[in-house]
């Protein structure tokens, strides 16, 4: 399995501000991905990390407010800008080592965030 | 896209017995059904999958049946412990895309 090393783990932030989150894995992975997930609720999918080009967002999520960059295969960033109290949640990173059918997604530890 | 639905979103269940969650998704071209298990404050583990080539796939206590033709899935544990207690998630994969979609999760209590 592929580890995945997310920093930073928790942040409190003031509201109108922006966090970058980083995501390293430790080998080569097809794909990338940035989950949000709110306090008791599922994972939302917000994006694909594309390397090299535009992320591929979801519905309901935009570059403006979550910018993604992936410059290589292993690392990834999100971006949560002009940040309000709504955006606090935890947010994770994942990999895919293949596409396909052999799929499988592994995660980050998660960055605990809290919007004040 | 893709839709994954999980019932029941709680589930209490006596130590020992079984557990069985049920999901259904709604994009045939995904041929992927992972199961997560995450424990308070911690990340998502993956815990069993099944490809679209099986329908059935056991690892010890732990389960999981698939049926295609009505795009259901299900997890079953038999003989519940009180580890197992956690929120379980069911997803779905699609071949083209790769993401997995999450079913919004089943709290899963096992009782003494």
């Amino acid at each position: 399995s592929a580890v995945i090393s997310q920093k930073p783990s928790r942040d409190i932030c003031q509201r109108g501000t922006s966090l970058t989150i980083q995501c390293q894995v430790d080998s080569q992975v097809t794909m990338m991905f940035w989950y949000r997930q709110q306090p008791g609720q599922s994972l939302t999918l917000i994006a694909t990390a594309n390397q090299g080009s535009e992320a591929t967002y979801e519905s309901g999520f935009v570059i403006d407010k979550f910018p993604i960059s992936r410059p290589n295969l292993t690392f990834s960033t999100l971006t949560v800008s002009n940040m309000s109290p709504e955006d606090s949640s935890i947010y994770l990173c994942s990999a895919t080592r293949y596409g396909g059918i052999d799929t499988e997604a592994f995660f980050g530890q998660g960055t605990r965030l809290t919007v004040v | 896209g893709e839709n994954v639905e999980q019932h029941p979103s709680t589930l209490s269940v006596q130590e020992g017995d079984s557990a069985v969650i049920k999901c259904t998704y709604s994009d045939s071209a995904s041929n992927y059904f992972p199961w997560y298990k995450q424990e308070l404050g911690k990340r998502p583990q993956l815990i069993i999958d099944i490809r679209s080539n099986v329908g059935e796939k056991k690892d010890q206590r732990i389960a999981v049946t698939l049926n295609k033709t009505a795009k259901h899935f299900s997890l079953h544990i038999t003989e519940t412990q009180p580890e197992d207690s956690a929120v379980y998630f069911c997803a779905a994969s699609s071949v083209v895309e790769g993401k997995i979609i999450f079913g919004k999760g089943t709290r899963l209590h096992i009782l003494p």
